[in-house]
């Protein structure tokens, strides 16, 4: 299956500071990808959906001034997390979605700490 | 709005034996279903993808089917390992490529 390559694995961070998140598709271009966010013992929920060259759609709830996401390029997509806070952290996954392809294709996941 | 419900949340069984996990949807307007494996402090293993038209898929002791008019979906496991103890996930793709998961069943196989 094709690969998504998400990075960092892990990171802790002060309170307050802000931490980007890359996902990249490694063998297959990308113009849509998705982030979402898993707490422990919760199941994944979907925080945006990112198209290359266009502004993200965020889902209901989640604030975009604080869920910065680009896009910038078909193999790219970047979440930023602006001025943490401990209730921020949680484990972060992105997926992309190939156009031509029916499956959606995940990224390891981020594990985000912020003291 | 589509739920996807996950039953049971915990299933614990002894090695070898045969297990159904279910997952119900609320929309059958989906693209297709996906079955995940999550280890803890994991990301997502995919398992099996069944498209909107099929029936089924089958991969190994795996067997996932799919009943869309009545918003069903099994994934059937065979003669269970420990190594399969995890987390499994079910998702519903809408055609714009967003999933909704459902909340998972965490699986433990005894030795």
């Amino acid at each position: 299956g094709a690969v998504v390559s998400q990075h960092p694995s892990r990171v802790i961070c002060k309170s307050g500071t802000s931490v980007k998140i890359e996902c990249r598709s490694l063998d297959f271009q990308a113009t849509t990808m998705f982030w979402y966010r898993q707490f422990p013992k919760q199941s994944l929920m979907l925080m945006a959906t990112s198209n290359e060259g266009s502004k993200a759609t965020y889902e209901q709830g989640v604030e975009k001034d604080k869920f910065l996401i680009n896009h910038a390029s078909l193999t790219l997509s970047t979440l930023t997390v602006t001025s943490a806070h401990p209730e921020d952290s949680s484990f972060y996954i992105c997926s992309a979605r190939d156009a031509g392809s029916a499956e959606a294709f995940f990224g390891q996941g981020t594990r985000l700490t912020v003291v | 709005k589509q739920e996807v419900t996950q039953i049971p949340a915990a299933l614990s069984v002894p090695e070898g034996e045969n297990l159904v996990l279910n997952c119900s949807f609320t929309d059958s307007a989906i693209y297709n279903l996906q079955w995940f494996r999550q280890d803890p402090g994991k990301g997502l293993t995919s398992l099996l993808l069944i498209q909107s038209s099929q029936r089924e898929q089958t991969s190994g002791r795996l067997n996932a089917s799919l009943d869309k008019s009545s918003g069903r979906s099994t994934l059937y496991i065979a003669a269970s390992q420990p190594g399969d103890s995890a987390t499994y996930l079910c998702a519903v793709q809408r055609w714009e490529g967003k999933l909704i998961f459902g909340q998972g069943t965490e699986l433990s196989v005894k030795p």
